[in-house]
């Protein structure tokens, strides 16, 4: 069946520009998360939302980025005025549900620079 | 609080030979414990996970690893390396009380030699 897929896989923006990231998880995963690999920082957990439940945002590094999830499917990550510093791979991962050692599934990333 | 620690940044191996990839981690409660690979420009893909039960944990492409509670690790193994398991690995853990998220190692490059 189809993966995680991810939007675009490749990006170049100005400094200070806005950017919308966008994920389509597996179908019938209701968990989806939001991870920033970069090259100081490993992989980071950014935001996840489970269902109708509000998301946890408490990976989110500031008010800049910021992210939603439309009718429980597809989400979007947006970083406002983005900065050289948000130049990363933002990878996206799904699961059927949180609570249990569900697998989380990873797309194949977007690659931010910030120029 | 929960960690993971992979203490090899680069583990080079030649084919045929056994590889061991460590991890250590730390958590408050009891671990869910996962491995993935990442390729080049790639995304990571799911190579297996400790759930409870059976120490020894069996996965994808003739990966395994054993879970030791005592020393608090999950290495990864495979008997007999391939020069196209060459890649990055992750190490995972997620507490089973609270977290949702998973906190990963900083990364294992495994380099298989010809």
């Amino acid at each position: 069946g189809a993966g995680v897929s991810q939007s675009p896989s490749n990006k170049v923006t100005e400094k200070g520009k806005d950017v919308e990231l966008r994920c389509d998880p597996i179908s019938g995963h209701t968990a989806l998360y939001w991870y920033r690999q970069s090259l100081g920082q490993g992989l980071e957990f950014l935001i996840y939302f489970q269902g109708n439940s509000a998301p946890d945002k408490s990976g989110l590094p500031s008010d800049r980025f910021s992210a939603e999830r439309t009718g429980g499917s597809v989400s979007t990550l947006t970083i406002q005025r983005t900065q050289q510093e948000d130049s990363a791979v933002y990878l996206c991962a799904s699961s059927y549900r949180t609570g249990g050692p569900e697998t989380q599934y990873f797309g194949p990333g977007t690659r931010l620079l910030v120029l | 609080a929960q960690s993971v620690a992979q203490p090899e940044d680069q583990v080079n191996v030649a084919e045929g030979n056994p590889l061991t990839v460590k991890c250590t981690y730390s958590v408050s409660g009891n671990p869910y414990l996962f491995w993935y690979v990442q390729y080049p420009n790639r995304g990571l893909q799911f190579l297996l996970k400790y759930i409870t039960g059976d120490n020894l944990v069996k996965g994808s492409y003739g990966f395994e690893a054993e879970f030791n509670k005592s020393q608090t690790s999950f290495h990864l193994k495979k008997p007999s390396a391939l020069v196209s398991d060459s890649a990055l690995y992750f190490c995972a853990v997620r507490d089973t009380g609270s977290a949702r998220q998973l906190t990963f190692g900083s990364g294992t490059q495994l380099t298989v030699l010809p």
